[in-house]
């Protein structure tokens, strides 16, 4: 079983609103990541956690805050959005962080619209 | 840098046509290269990887050699179905690079009936 699990499906919040990303895994995995993903274009990577503690975080705004209860779960909290943050945000998970050939699987993503 | 290009779309073809997708990539030492699919509405699927020189990788009749003396990764499928009609998007992780996955821009196939 591969299957990373994303809640909700799709979110519309206000600027002023403050809402949570969902993101579980059951593999084992002790690493996951964060991903966010414009139409038509590649994701890009925004933090990576490691045996639940934060190992990258790509320079991104305070008004994103990722946290990881335990090795199943990961969260990323909002608070303050743009409307430029509306796009896809994926999570990952993959079994260590720095192995070579290790291979991240990933969950279907929330889509989120920020007015 | 390490860096990922891949041939640019949007590409159509027919159902049982034979498709190539090209990717090239730019790494220090030996990256290990990924194709990932995307269908509409979904996140990314990994569809195959190899993770040494000559490896071959394949999946649902996709395939694709790691060529390290043209630094290539091309995906190739004999007869695409429309259910193939996806992103695709090529991706290395480098050896020096902890977990970061460097993506191409991504293809979009439409294979029409």
């Amino acid at each position: 079983d591969t299957e990373v699990t994303q809640t909700p499906k799709h979110l519309v919040m206000g600027m002023t609103n403050k809402k949570s990303l969902k993101c579980e895994q059951h593999m084992g995995h002790r690493a996951m990541y964060w991903y966010k993903q414009k139409a038509k274009k590649p994701p890009e990577l925004m933090f990576v956690y490691s045996y639940e503690k934060l190992s990258i975080n790509e320079s991104v705004p305070s008004r994103f805050s990722p946290e990881c209860p335990n090795s199943s779960l990961l969260n990323l909290h909002l608070h303050a959005l743009q409307p430029e943050d509306s796009a896809l945000y994926l999570c990952a998970s993959s079994q260590v962080w720095a192995r070579r050939g290790e291979t991240q699987y990933f969950g279907p993503g929330t889509r989120l619209l920020v007015l | 840098g390490d860096s990922v290009t891949q041939m640019e779309g949007p590409v159509t073809l027919s159902e049982e046509a034979f498709l190539t997708i090209n990717c090239t990539y730019t790494a220090t030492g030996y990256p290990s290269l990924f194709w990932y699919v995307q269908y509409p509405g979904e996140g990314l699927q990994l569809l195959l990887k190899a993770t040494k020189a000559d490896d071959k990788g394949s999946n649902k009749g996709f395939e694709a050699t790691y060529r390290k003396e043209t630094t290539s990764f091309h995906l190739e499928k004999g007869s695409v179905q429309v259910s193939d009609s996806a992103v695709y998007f090529c991706a290395l992780r480098g050896e020096t690079s902890g977990s970061r996955l460097t993506f191409g821009e991504g293809t979009q196939l439409t294979v029409n009936p």
